[in-house]
């Protein structure tokens, strides 16, 4: 199993503060995804990047994925009480049938 | 109404006892998968099935045990639950087509506890 180190693991901040959560492995992968996951309900997919280098814009939400391809950011600019859950980033290895291996999670607390 | 749905939502049961957790789902997806859920530990694939007559084990396996009864359906059972089987279980599904995406859609989980 290719790890996936996600960091940190808990991340306490006031509305309007700016964050940022890592997801580090030695493996490359085909892509990497970014789950959200609210308490009593399953993950549901932010968004995948598929290039090294590659970065994606979901409103306040910003996704790079490492050149290398064996390393991703989440980037939320000026959060929101809304944006409180648990983040999880999981990689993509064509070679094992596509099956995700998914990080520990960054559970995220925003406060007004 | 939900594209994958898992029951039950809650079980409490005692060690030795078997239990079985549901999933179906509408979406027409070929791919389904099973996880656990414990703090701190992020999701681990108990078992994953690209269609009927194909399941595979993932990294946690032992003690479980899968089932695809349909393309819609696939239960996991725990032929003789343990304490340490005590956390939240999660349906996915994902489409064969996405391919190397493998966007996953997951339901909203069972939280089983074993005494």
């Amino acid at each position: 199993t290719q790890l996936l180190e996600q960091s940190p693991q808990f991340l306490s901040i006031q509305e309007g503060e700016n964050l940022t959560v890592y997801c580090n492995s030695s493996s490359v992968f085909s892509s990497l995804q970014w789950y959200r996951q609210e308490p009593g309900e399953g993950p549901v997919l932010l968004v995948t990047v598929v290039t090294g280098g590659e970065v994606k814009k979901l409103k306040r939400l910003t996704f790079q994925f490492g050149d290398a391809r064996k390393d991703s950011s989440l980037h939320i600019t000026a959060a929101q009480p809304g944006d409180t859950g648990l983040y999880l980033c999981a990689g993509v290895h064509r070679d094992s049938g596509y099956a995700l291996n998914f990080g520990k999670g960054t559970s995220l607390l925003v406060t007004p | 109404d939900a594209d994958v749905t898992q029951t039950p939502r809650n079980r409490i049961t005692k060690t030795g006892k078997r239990i079985m957790l549901e999933c179906s789902q509408t979406k027409g997806h070929d791919r389904m998968y099973w996880y656990r859920q414990d703090p701190g530990l992020g999701l681990r694939l108990i078992y994953y099935s690209f269609d009927v007559k194909d399941i595979n084990k993932g990294e946690i396996s032992d003690g479980y045990s899968v089932s695809r009864q349909a393309q819609a359906k696939f239960s996991l059972s725990l032929e003789s639950a343990i304490p340490n089987q005590t956390a939240l279980y999660f349906c996915a599904t994902s489409d064969l087509v996405s391919g190397s995406f493998n966007e996953q859609f997951f339901g909203p989980g069972t939280r089983l506890t074993v005494l």
